[in-house]
């Protein structure tokens, strides 16, 4: 198993550009996750996903949005990138088990906005 | 809410010291509780967590946390500090059974001497 994969791995972008994370798992978990990584600021959810067809917002969803496009899949959209979202972006999901609440991480995306 | 707080963002220890990394937390539940471990330009590894119970948890590579109720804390121990633990380690909380989100503390780097 490949486990979470997320791509790319680093990103440069300009004020005002668009992109999109991408974000599977070979799990078969039910839940997944966004997060944001700042020096000092540990990790902030911005967004997840209790189950296919749902999504909702974290602590700091402004300036995203998410898409889960599947069971194994979850996007994450900068419609208009902004210096302030410059971070490493981290993809999780959960296994799913009651009560377990055990996240496995991608390796992360380093994204850099000028 | 659930919050959790790290005391000391930078630890630094001898090769072969004891290794004590701080946590603290609140919920309004019981709570399940997280250590994980982040090297340079990786993802976020489990070590342990704890869920219910024995309250001391055993993890991977000798580390070990004991579940206080009464002080609210998860401090995470190694008898003997290697040179390849030097990473952030990250304390975190589960307690919000509607999401199952993580909340993290904003991390420790420990540094070990040779």
């Amino acid at each position: 198993n490949a486990g979470v994969t997320q791509t790319p791995k680093f990103q440069v972008l300009k004020t005002g550009q668009s992109m999109t994370l991408q974000c599977a798992q070979d799990m078969n978990h039910n839940s997944m996750y966004w997060y944001r990584q700042d020096p000092g600021m540990g990790l902030r959810l911005i967004y997840y996903s209790a189950s296919e067809g749902t999504t909702d917002k974290g602590e700091v969803p402004n300036g995203y949005n998410v898409s889960r496009l599947n069971k194994r899949e979850f996007s994450l959209r900068l419609e208009s990138a902004a210096p302030s979202q410059t971070s490493v972006y981290f993809c999780a999901s959960t296994v799913g088990e009651r009560g377990s609440y055990e996240q496995y991480f991608g390796p992360g995306t380093r994204l850099t906005v000028t | 809410a659930q919050s959790v707080t790290q005391l000391g963002s930078h630890v630094s220890v001898s090769e072969g010291a004891l290794v004590l990394l701080r946590c603290n937390y609140s919920s309004s539940v019981p709570p399940y509780l997280f250590w994980y471990v982040q090297y340079p330009n990786q993802g976020l590894q489990l070590l342990l967590k704890y869920t219910t119970g024995a309250t001391l948890v055993k993890g991977i590579n000798g580390f070990e946390a004991e579940f206080k109720k009464s002080e609210t804390s998860f401090h995470l121990t190694k008898p003997s500090a290697h040179m390849s633990d030097a990473a952030e380690y990250f304390c975190a909380v589960s307690s919000d059974t509607g999401r199952r989100a993580l909340t993290f503390g904003s991390g420790t780097r420990l540094q070990v001497q040779p």
